[in-house]
């Protein structure tokens, strides 16, 4: 079956300083691949939606200048939190699809990233 | 190798009746689950969970079920409502530092 990692799979990082999460499909080429945070009440917040050599498709209220995007391959794509501060501690889930069928979403484990 | 499964890509219920959506897994360490809905162009949200001391939780017309015998979980909808269309997926968590997720059942619900 289809395979999505990620990694790394937690980061502890110093406020100010900038940290880059990878999502790659390991079998399959992912045409678009979706960004979540996931709230403590457990809820996932789409952030961006990245469709590989184009800009991605960030959601209302997501600063595209903190979480950069890029999608470079079909296989990778990238979140990079840049100055990051406490608040932006959270569980990260990077999903990729390969179709039309929008439900078809593999999901990744998840990155799980502390600000101190 | 999809540590979850979720082998019903989609599912076709009439209003009134049970929605049960199957999911399958294979780590036997995983020791919580969830069980998300997601509306087209929304991220999933959190619908219900379970860990794995119990067998059962229910939360009105939702209820969980966990054999862990079988590494198999259900998710009951009754009764099911057109609102309840929507994409289901399962994840399951070992410590709750990683999830991972199934690929998702698309319920559809007959009016």
């Amino acid at each position: 079956g289809a395979v999505v990692s990620q990694h790394p799979s937690r980061v502890i990082c110093k406020s100010g300083t900038s940290v880059k999460i990878e999502c790659r499909s390991l079998d399959f080429q992912a045409t678009t691949m979706f960004w979540y945070r996931q709230f403590p009440k457990q809820s996932l917040m789409l952030m961006a939606t990245s469709n590989e050599g184009s800009k991605a498709t960030y959601e209302q209220g997501v600063e595209k200048d903190k979480f950069l995007i890029n999608h470079a391959s079909l296989t990778l794509s990238t979140l990079t939190v840049t100055s990051a501060h406490p608040e932006d501690s959270s569980f990260y889930i990077c999903s990729a699809a390969s179709g039309s069928i929008s439900y078809e979403q593999y999901f990744g484990p998840g990155t799980r990233l502390t600000v101190t | 190798d999809q540590q979850v499964k979720q082998n019903s890509p989609s599912l076709s219920v009439q209003e009134g009746r049970i929605s049960i959506l199957n999911c399958d897994y294979t780590n036997s360490m995983f020791d919580y689950f969830l069980w998300y809905k997601k509306y087209p162009a929304e991220g999933p949200t959190f619908l219900i969970s379970i860990s794995s001391i119990k067998d059962k939780n229910e939360d009105g017309r939702f209820t969980v079920f966990l054999n862990k015998s079988a590494k198999h979980l259900s998710l009951h909808i009754v009764p099911s409502q057109p609102g309840d269309s929507a994409v289901y997926f399962c994840a399951a968590s070992n410590t709750g530092n990683q999830f991972y997720f199934g690929t998702g059942t698309s319920l559809t619900v007959i009016p």
